[in-house]
């Protein structure tokens, strides 16, 4: 079974700039989540999506932040324009549904650096 | 503001000893508890969950849980050099299923 699928896996933007970021979650998976991890902190969900809707993104900054999940399968997160401090890893995860036992299954991560 | 909070570490073992590793949640909702290794430069990985009080052994882990002190912890006995990594607790309540997140303990096995 192919696992969630991330691309790029690393971007260097200077601030102010735009970028996009994609996620191909497991086959099969309803729920997804973007996950932003700065160095040395755990991951912190941003969104939820269940199939192409929005759970929760009431983290997620959404005056530079955005993200869309069409035909409830792929989804993009963007951010612009980026600041310094959006350097991070943003970790996609995906789950078949919002059973309680379920696992989160990550992707490789993107890694963003602002400079 | 749900909180889940790790001893910061670093924590240093030596190959073969008992590597001890603690978590406390703010939210007595909780329901399920998880804990994630994340090798440098990777993505977290799933090594243990846990739902009911008690303990749960699997191989070298055994997770820990007291709902009443809101307290979980992992165990990882004969610890390997290749267990060095950061491990994560995440903490699963509440019903859209989200995990929280603490902030890691970094744990290093000295061979």
């Amino acid at each position: 079974e192919a696992g969630v699928a991330q691309s790029p896996r690393y971007k260097i933007i200077e601030k102010r700039q735009s970028v996009a970021f994609w996620c191909n979650p497991i086959s099969g998976h309803a729920t997804l989540y973007w996950y932003q991890q700065i160095l040395g902190q755990g991951p912190k969900l941003l969104i939820q999506f269940q199939n192409n809707g929005v759970v929760d993104d009431s983290q997620l900054p959404k005056d530079r932040f955005s993200a869309e999940r069409l035909k409830g399968v792929d989804s993009t997160l963007k951010i612009q324009p980026a600041k310094l401090e959006d350097s991070a890893v943003y970790l996609c995860a995906s789950r078949t549904g919002t059973g309680r036992w379920e696992e989160q299954f990550f992707g490789p991560g993107t890694r963003l650096t602002v400079l | 503001q749900k909180e889940v909070e790790q001893n910061s570490g670093p924590l240093s073992v030596p190959e073969g000893a008992i590597a001890s590793l603690n978590c406390t949640y703010s939210d007595r909702v909780s329901q399920s508890f998880f804990w994630y290794r994340q090798y440098s430069g990777k993505s977290p990985e799933l090594i243990m969950s846990i739902y009911s009080n008690g303990d749960k052994e699997d191989g070298r882990f055994t997770a820990q849980l007291n709902k009443a002190s809101q307290y979980v912890s992992l165990l990882i006995r004969d610890s390997q050099p290749s267990d060095s990594a950061t491990y994560l607790c995440a903490v699963n309540g509440g019903s859209a299923r989200q995990l929280t997140f603490g902030s890691g303990t970094q744990l290093t096995v000295l061979p």
